[in-house]
């Protein structure tokens, strides 16, 4: 069985410094990972994803996400948050070849202040 | 541009009513997914369609329907038999021709509202 956790509903930083969004794991098989950001009122965009290359993933806008095998864990992190950061984000887990498989986060809100 | 279309914004239902989203795509997708969002948890599937006249039941299909006549346009009707339809809809894709779609990235639709009145 999979699953995924999100550790934290809610996150707020101030503009410039770091983001650090925690997501936890679990998975029988080697799991595909990704991360969607989705701004109020719209659709989910990937930012970036996993799927059995490099662990250390270079997303859009400045994010990027290490996969560590032994901690299970797959966090989002931004060297220096800006106001248009402001979203929800959501850790996303799935196996090969089965969208039912694919399990969506809780998401993590991140508020960004001035 | 390509991309994915929904509509209406914004739905509202009254009690015993069917109520059809519309999902259209210019991707040129094979797989074609509805997902439901509620406050405060994440996306739970609805269905998915992974080709032309093929549909399978997600986690949560009780009290709605799909249909894929064609490649482009992947409807969602919430029929009565739903008891609490009030929720964010939103509808996506993916390539779908690798056979992984666990690995495909997902293309997301804007989203509709639906509320029940």
């Amino acid at each position: 069985a999979q699953s995924v956790t999100q550790l934290d509903s809610h996150v707020s930083v101030s503009e410039g410094t770091p983001v650090l969004l925690r997501c936890n794991y679990s998975s029988s098989y080697s799991p595909s990972l990704f991360w969607y950001v989705q701004h109020p009122n719209k659709g989910l965009q990937l930012l970036l994803k996993y799927t059995s290359a490099a662990t250390l993933v270079k997303g859009i806008n400045g994010f990027e996400a290490e996969f560590k095998k032994s901690e299970t864990s797959f966090h989002l992190t931004k060297p220096s948050a800006h106001m248009s950061d402001a979203a929800e984000y959501f850790c996303v887990v799935s196996s090969e070849s089965s969208a039912s498989k694919i399990i969506f986060g809780s998401g993590t809100r991140l508020s960004i202040r001035p | 541009d390509g991309g994915i279309t929904q509509s209406p914004k914004y739905l509202f239902r009254k009690e015993g009513q069917n109520v059809t989203l519309s999902c259209e795509q210019n991707l040129n997708h094979d797989a074609m997914y509805w997902y439901r969002q509620d406050p405060g948890q994440g996306l739970r599937l609805i269905y998915y369609s992974q080709i032309v006249n093929d549909f399978q039941k997600g986690d949560i299909a009780e009290g709605y329907s799909v249909s894929r006549e064609k490649k482009e346009s992947f409807p969602l009707t919430v029929t009565s038999a739903q008891k609490n339809p009030t929720a964010f809809y939103l509808c996506a894709s993916t390539r779908g021709t690798s056979g992984d779609l666990g690995t495909d990235t997902q293309y997301f639709g804007p989203g509709t509202r639906l509320t029940v009145l």
